[in-house]
């Protein structure tokens, strides 16, 4: 069965540091996709970095970046230089191919201490 | 840029009502979404929709029904709201998929809370 697992339920970390949230995943399909999404306050799901299971490289996105490493069926995602406005719930989540559907992650509520 | 909008940010029904939960997307997406949302469960989905009166069951489809008449509207139907139907719901849209990335764009939430 197909399951992102999210270990870290909050975290609290000082402005300016270095964030990794971490994420697990477990598919036998040869060809995936892995996402992650902020969720603050307000509610809405905003999509940050998206890496594909046949990219060679990890995938950038400003201060975000995602440490993919295929045989651990590991996609942490980092956080450099981290602000106050990164207070927020971020969810990973993973497709298969051909399908259409997302499997979400239970989520880690990260704080942000000034 | 893709509008996905939900018709209520904050519901409170009484249990025993017939609920209707409204999205609506601009982007032509084929696909459409129904998810709840629960302190230390996540995102857990209820029934998606990958072409007009097309429908498939999520993980919890129980207590719920949809329906999808026009493309870019896609209906939550709660028949008789129960107290455990209290909570999140995210509506959200994505492309049908032709590769493993299929973003999914997300509507602002409903709140809802059923007394």
């Amino acid at each position: 069965a197909q399951k992102i697992t999210q270990t870290q339920p909050g975290m609290f970390v000082q402005e300016k540091e270095a964030v990794t949230l971490d994420c697990t995943y477990d598919t036998s399909d040869p060809s995936y996709g892995l996402f992650w999404y902020k969720q603050p306050s307000s509610g809405e799901m905003i999509f940050l970095i998206y890496q594909g299971s046949y990219d060679q490289q990890n995938a950038t996105e400003g201060r975000y970046s995602l440490n993919f490493q295929k045989a651990r069926k590991s996609a942490n995602l980092v956080i450099s230089a981290s602000q106050l406005g990164d207070s927020a719930m971020y969810f990973c989540a993973m497709t298969p191919r051909g399908d259409d559907k997302i499997i979400f992650g239970k989520g880690t509520r990260l704080h942000i201490l000034p | 840029d893709v509008k996905v909008t939900q018709s209520s940010r904050y519901l409170v029904k009484r249990t025993g009502e017939k609920v209707f939960l409204e999205c609506v997307q601009d982007m032509d997406h084929e696909n459409m979404f129904w998810y709840r949302q629960d302190p230390g469960l996540g995102l857990r989905l209820i029934y998606f929709s990958y072409d007009v009166k097309m429908k498939e069951k999520g993980d919890i489809p129980e207590g719920y029904s949809v329906s999808r008449e026009k493309k870019e509207r896609f209906s939550l139907i709660l028949e008789s709201a129960s107290t455990n139907q209290t909570s999140m719901y995210l509506c959200a849209s994505s492309l049908l998929q032709i590769s493993s990335y299929n973003e999914q764009f997300f509507g602002p939430g409903t709140r809802l809370t059923v007394l």
